[in-house]
């Protein structure tokens, strides 16, 4: 079975605090993914990784910064949280391939979320 | 206009009966298409992918209509285990990197 794990379930920080929440997945996935999920507004994309020391940014990068310096680990950095963080942050990977005589990298639609980390900024 | 919407629920239905969500997406470009089911205070899990010409599994039905823009999930023979959020998923691009867009959920509730 895939494993997606993040290391704190449940955070309390104060405003102003740096805060790192990081993912480990034990599938060798090329993606990874940091979201946030908060209510009726669904799960919102910060930013994601396709491969070693790259990263995109997703729709609501600001305020975030992300590291990823091994294939099996994301990380996710708050450098100065703010009460407007307070949310649910998901990570998730997924898997990519290559069909060599097509020239074409395919995205499965399938990500393998972690448990979720509970921030909380006062 | 949200890029994904779903009726938030929540869809109060006894065992048995037969549930519909509907899913719009606001673009009309968009490739490919899933749902997720989340359950309280869980991480989301692949339901199933939706297909263009309509997919099945079990008691599951997805089925897409791209002229109307929506995807559907029906659920037959409702179970207790079947409470949870359905959450639409689409994917806007071809063969890019995965940036797939999330609903909010819809909520089921199934009571005995």
């Amino acid at each position: 079975d895939v494993k997606v794990t993040q290391s704190s379930r449940y955070l309390v920080k104060r405003t102003g605090e740096k805060v790192f929440l990081e993912c480990v997945q034990d599938m060798d996935h090329e993606n990874m993914f940091w979201y946030r999920q908060d209510p009726g507004l669904g799960l919102r994309l910060i930013y994601f990784s396709y491969d070693v020391k790259m990263k995109e940014k997703g729709d609501i990068p600001e305020g975030y910064s992300v590291s990823r310096e091994k294939k099996e680990r994301f990380s996710l950095i708050l450098e100065s949280a703010s009460t407007n963080q307070t949310s649910m942050y998901l990570c998730a990977s997924s898997f990519r391939y290559r069909v060599a005589y097509l020239r074409v990298v395919v995205n499965t639609g399938e990500l393998f979320f972690g448990e979720g980390s509970r921030l909380t900024v006062l | 206009r949200k890029e994904v919407e779903q009726d938030p629920g929540p869809f109060n239905v006894p065992e048995g009966a037969t549930v519909a969500f509907n899913c719009t997406y606001s673009n009309s470009a968009s490739q490919s298409f899933f749902w997720y089911r989340q359950d309280c205070r869980k991480e989301p899990k692949l339901l199933m992918s939706v297909y263009s010409s309509g997919n099945e599994d079990g008691r599951f039905t997805a089925q897409l209509n791209r002229a109307s823009q929506y995807i559907s999930l029906l659920i037959r023979d409702s179970k207790l285990s079947d409470s949870a959020t359905y959450l639409c998923v689409v994917n806007p691009i071809s063969g890019g990197y995965n940036k797939l867009i999330f609903g909010a959920g819809t909520r089921l509730a199934v009571h005995p």
